[in-house]
């Protein structure tokens, strides 16, 4: 399979806490992309990190990216019962395609 | 703007039944995705349409095939559908161009085949 890896898995936290995840992907990319998807419902982009970039900031959320290890990680500031949801990263490469994690099933507990 | 609109939201199929879901996006975009995502696989790509008149396999085209009916629409057909085919089914469009695209998703189809 050519699908990326989150980890974890799953990640409960409380309320005001920091989340972070993790991202793994196997081939070389031109962006990292990061998604959520609230329970039943489509993908909703969060932020893209360029393969020439290291760090990015888009409100509550930071991204990283390092190419050398093919990993990736976001981080959700001061987390709100609202940020329950599963976190997918997407990588594109020199083609149209885009290639989907597993995803981090994130629960932010009130 | 709508975004992205599927239809159906749900559908049952009995083993063998063929069945074609619709797809449409309103932001004149150039690319167009289905994918398939089941429990703990994540996302997986069916078919892509890079641009208007062009189809490609993605990594889990078997027992599909796709119609790009022009720069708005792209349905997805499975012809005689399998049990392995239950799952939910998400369409996707972006801009073409800058290789900066975000994909924007429609509510997905949930789809069971009995």
């Amino acid at each position: 399979s050519q699908q990326g890896e989150e980890d974890p898995q799953a990640l409960s936290i409380q309320e005001g806490e920091n989340a972070t995840m993790n991202c793994s992907y196997k081939t070389s990319i031109n962006n990292l992309q990061w998604y959520r998807q609230n329970s039943g419902r489509g993908l909703v982009h969060l932020i893209l990190i360029r393969s020439n970039e290291r760090e990015k900031h888009s409100g509550r959320l930071r991204v990283t990216l390092d190419t050398s290890k093919k990993s990736s990680s976001l981080l959700i500031t001061a987390s709100r019962a609202a940020d329950t949801a599963s976190y997918f990263c997407a990588t594109r490469g020199g083609t149209y395609k885009y290639i989907f994690g597993t995803g981090t099933r994130l629960k932010v507990l009130a | 703007n709508a975004g992205v609109t599927q239809t159906p939201k749900f559908q049952v199929l009995k083993t063998g039944q063929s069945m074609t879901l619709q797809c449409a996006q309103d932001m004149n975009h150039n690319s167009m995705y289905w994918y398939r995502q089941d429990p703990g696989m994540g996302l997986r790509l069916i078919y892509y349409s890079a641009s208007e008149g062009t189809t490609d396999k993605g990594e889990v085209p078997n027992g599909y095939n796709v119609s790009r009916l022009n720069k708005r629409e792209f349905s997805l057909r499975l012809e005689s559908a399998a049990p392995s085919q239950t799952s939910v089914y998400f369409c996707a469009s972006s801009a073409a161009g800058a290789r900066d695209n975000e994909q924007f998703f429609g509510p997905g189809t949930r789809l069971t085949v009995l």
